[in-house]
């Protein structure tokens, strides 16, 4: 168990710039989420996979934003032309199937939008 | 739409007190589970402890345990001789078949000497 492996973990970007984000999971868990969480608040789902398929998104994620996850392995998470109010911290986690399996997490991508 | 709320914003506690954090959450499912997660400064979140819904025993991990009301749809964190290294965001979360886990806020432990 390697754990959940984040990158980059910092990115300054300038609005208006695409930046993509990649999550490499637990290698047996075939869940994977991103959340994303801005200081002092929880964490805020934003979309998930079971293996390559995208099973549900949040309302929070405008067009902007776009998640794959091919051949069920790694995931990245596309933000197109970021605005300022898209910094925050960007968690991965990833689980087993079952309703007990917890999240584990990675350290998460802060994105800077400046 | 389910919901969790931790109330407390803040809390603190002296090195080897007991401290109780609340969650209270929303839900008309009968089978769930409820977790919760610290998250230390600048450091990744780990779970905690976990409880599932069907089960009426008070899951306990050591020097933390819960305190959950099904019917009241409360689920507080008990810390017991509490120590410098609990310091940490902790959150209530909450999971059902077929979602994604759902946080609350969080609540912010301060742990003095």
């Amino acid at each position: 168990d390697t754990g959940v492996s984040q990158n980059p973990r910092h990115k300054i970007t300038k609005r208006g710039q695409n930046v993509t984000f990649r999550c490499d999971p637990i290698s047996e868990h075939n869940r994977l989420y991103w959340y994303r969480q801005t200081l002092g608040q929880g964490p805020e789902f934003l979309t998930y996979f079971q293996n390559e398929a995208q099973l549900e998104k949040s309302r929070l994620l405008s067009d902007r934003f776009s998640a794959e996850r091919p051949k069920g392995s790694f995931s990245t998470l596309e933000i197109q032309r970021t605005e300022q109010g898209d910094s925050a911290m960007y968690l991965c986690a990833s689980r087993r199937t079952g309703l007990n399996s917890p999240l584990h997490f990675g350290n998460g991508t802060r994105l800077t939008v400046t | 739409a389910q919901t969790v709320t931790q109330s407390q914003p803040e809390m603190s506690v002296q090195e080897a007190e007991t401290v109780t954090l609340s969650c209270t959450y929303d839900t008309s499912e009968s089978d769930y589970y409820l977790f919760w997660y610290k998250q230390p400064p600048s450091r990744q979140m780990i779970l905690v402890i976990r409880q599932e819904a069907y089960k009426q025993q008070n899951a306990t991990e050591n020097r933390f345990s819960v305190n959950f009301q099904k019917a009241a749809k409360s689920f507080s964190l008990k810390i017991s001789d509490s120590q410098l290294g609990d310091a940490a965001m902790y959150f209530c979360a909450y999971h059902q078949a077929g979602t994604a886990l759902i946080f609350g806020k969080g609540t912010t432990l301060s742990v003095s000497s």
